[in-house]
């Protein structure tokens, strides 16, 4: 079965750490996605990757870095966690670019709380 | 950039009872997708839909895109109490572009 994980389901940190969360999946897919899902704002993208060591802006990218240097494993960074991050994280894959995409696989979430 | 707007927010209806969502996008879509996430769970791809004016029904469940490719809808005949959690629209424009998802609407079916 395919499958997305993510590392965390539950992380608490403080203001002002370095975090990192974890992706990993095993379907061999092209492109990988961070979002993060906060009540009445739905899923808003942070980052994706279309490749090894490729990385493009989403939506809402400040505060936030990526790591791809392995295709089946796609980090986020917190580069000093604030309160305002508090937050469901979801990863999610796919496979194939453009008009013959194809449906998100979504990890179980990390519910991240800054304290 | 590409909106997507979805309607209701929330609806809650009597098991057995019909229910739509239905999704608009500000510019015309490539394709458009839908998502299920249960009450705790993560987002669950549905189903793709390509074609102008395409239909495809998976059971219960109806979904349509409109003949400009700029709204879809999804329609749950009879629901159950398994239908419920928050039904998401994903539309993608044109080349390499990302998805962009609805806000949702959260369905409540009550026994």
């Amino acid at each position: 079965d395919v499958k997305v994980t993510q590392s965390s389901r539950y992380l608490v940190k403080r203001t002002g750490e370095k975090v990192f969360l974890e992706c990993v999946q095993d379907m061999d897919h092209e492109n990988m996605f961070w979002y993060r899902q906060d009540p009445g704002l739905g899923l808003r993208l942070i980052y994706f990757s279309y490749d090894v060591k490729m990385k493009e802006k989403g939506d809402i990218p400040e505060g936030y870095s990526v790591s791809r240097e392995k295709k089946e494993r796609f980090s986020l960074i917190l580069e000093s966690a604030s309160t305002n991050q508090t937050s469901m994280y979801l990863c999610a894959s796919s496979s194939y670019r453009g008009l013959s995409g194809y449906g998100y696989t979504f990890g179980s979430g990390t519910r991240l709380t800054v304290v | 950039g590409q909106q997507v707007m979805q309607i209701p927010q929330y609806q809650h209806v009597q098991e057995g009872e019909d229910f739509t969502t239905y999704c608009n996008s500000s510019t015309t879509l490539s394709n458009i997708q839908w998502y299920k996430q249960r009450p705790g769970g993560h987002p669950v791809f549905l189903i793709q839909l390509v074609k102008s004016g395409e239909v495809k029904k998976q059971k219960r469940l109806t979904f349509q895109f409109g003949e400009a490719k700029k709204n879809s809808s999804l329609h749950i005949t009879a629901t159950q109490t398994t239908d419920v959690g928050t039904y998401f629209c994903a539309g993608r424009g044109g080349g390499y572009s990302t998805l962009t998802f609805g806000k949702g609407t959260m369905l409540l079916v009550s026994p």
